[in-house]
């Protein structure tokens, strides 16, 4: 019964490939969050959305494109992969971004490029 | 744009030690203040969060933040620490009236109980 659920858990693919990550939230939250953890472990917000539209759009390279089909999902495509994408992913939740609830995470997907 | 700085990167203490995580924000308006806890191979979880109301709250698992406005500082305590506590501990600012959600995180502060 996880509330925020990302897929897949571990991804291992070389360079220059294409890939997706799929989040769902079950919490009937409003707003959805993309974030990127490096090897350091410091959190840096990507994305984010609410009620399906795009509100933050952090500097971060064009090859990655979030897309919302639906309030509950938020899924994150990356093309043409580089070394540098190397890192823990996160998905994340919150009631509205206007009430500045605490966000709730999923466990994470670790990206790791050949 | 907040800047949040956890000042110890690692510590280390001893089971029943009591513990003390620092974290201070830049910010001169008005903040909303997390600490997130992150254990190997999970995403995180929120320890304990300060909205409004009284400065000092607290966690289930015996762990409490004070508010300081005037040093702009949540620091997170702990009289005694289990080796369940090992762990990944972040501190994270979003701002009143921000309408995006947005989180400002520390770096984290890793703590290491040892027995």
């Amino acid at each position: 019964d996880t509330a925020v659920s990302q897929t897949p858990k571990y991804l291992v693919t070389q360079m220059g490939n294409d890939k997706s990550i799929k989040c769902e939230q079950n919490l009937g939250h409003d707003t959805m969050y993309w974030y990127k953890q490096d090897s350091k472990k410091f959190l840096k917000i990507m994305f984010s959305y609410n009620n399906k539209e795009l509100i933050i759009n952090e500097t971060v390279p064009n090859r990655f494109s979030p897309k919302s089909p639906d309030k509950a999902h938020l899924n994150l495509h990356i093309n043409s992969l580089e070394l540098g994408d190397s890192a823990v992913y996160f998905c994340a939740s919150s009631s509205h971004a206007q009430d500045n609830q605490p966000q709730h995470f999923g466990d994470g997907t670790r990206l790791s490029i050949l | 744009a907040q800047s949040v700085t956890q000042l110890d990167s690692q510590v280390p203490v001893f089971e029943e030690a009591p513990v003390e995580l620092r974290c201070n924000y830049s910010s001169s308006v008005s903040v909303y203040l997390f600490w997130y806890v992150q254990y190997p191979n999970q995403g995180l979880q929120l320890l304990l969060k300060y909205l409004s109301g009284s400065t000092l709250v607290e966690s289930i698992n015996g762990f409490e933040a004070e508010f300081n406005k005037s040093q702009t500082s949540f620091h997170l305590r702990k009289p005694s620490v289990h080796i369940s506590d090992t762990a990944e501990y972040f501190c994270a600012v979003s701002e009143d009236g921000s309408t995006l959600g947005r989180l400002y995180f520390g770096r984290g502060t890793q703590l290491t109980v040892w027995p």
